[in-house]
């Protein structure tokens, strides 16, 4: 157990919708990570935030958003889904600068119908 | 767990052998780099991780070699057992990013 945790763990739903992934970080990690998983192109780095505040940015698309909460936890919101967004969706946490190794959630996977 | 489906190169060795999984990774810049392992259902699991500065580093069983001139990464498993079998990532960070840029894995496959 890494101390990641997520939820919910399968969500199933329908073209045009939108759906919000929670992650809550190991105790103590200030950053989150989320990442997409899909047959065609592995693991993909999303976004990365920060004690709340945006990090990093990569491959997110503009119908997905996320946040960083003052607890720490983080949540992913896919709107608009498409068949193509249909994926796993993993969160990971790292610690303060310096401390690199991402631990990672066991992920929501998600069916877009 | 599933993750990059159908084209993952495989590797497949017999119980109690030693499995050697490679990886090149892109950017010369990046001075850091991560193993993990990830079981089918479940999340990727740190595993071993080595900094540009190093060329080998040990954990209990696995070995991680890093050579830099060629870009390249391995990840060495000893006496590998069943519960070994799933896929490996190897990733790599860029310089002042946070962020891991993943391989495309390798399925490993213990048979007794």
């Amino acid at each position: 157990d890494s101390g990641v945790t997520q939820t919910p763990k399968h969500l199933i739903t329908a073209t045009g919708q939108r759906v919000t992934l929670r992650c809550s970080p190991r105790s103590g990690d200030l950053s989150v990570y989320w990442y997409q998983q899909s047959l065609d192109q592995g693991l993909q780095f999303l976004i990365q935030y920060y004690n709340g505040e945006e990090r990093a940015k990569g491959n997110i698309l503009e119908r997905f958003s996320a946040q960083q909460f003052p607890d720490l936890h983080s949540e992913l919101n896919l709107s608009s889904l498409e068949l193509g967004d249909s994926a796993l969706y993993f969160c990971a946490s790292s610690g303060l600068a310096g401390q690199e190794t991402q631990y990672f959630g066991p992920g929501t996977r998600l069916l877009v119908l | 767990g599933e993750s990059v489906g159908l084209h993952l190169p495989t590797l497949s060795v017999q119980e109690g052998d030693n499995s050697i999984i490679n990886c090149a990774y892109s950017n010369s810049a990046s001075d850091y780099f991560i193993w993990y392992k990830q079981e089918s259902g479940k999340g990727p699991q740190f595993i071993i991780d080595i900094r540009s500065n190093m060329d080998k580093r040990q954990g209990q069983r696995v070995t991680v070699l890093l050579n830099k001139t060629v870009k390249h990464l391995s990840l060495q498993i000893a006496a590998t057992q069943p519960g070994d079998s799933a896929v490996y990532f190897c990733a790599e960070r860029g310089y002042n990013t946070d962020k891991l840029i993943f391989g495309t894995g390798t399925r490993l496959q213990v048979f007794p």
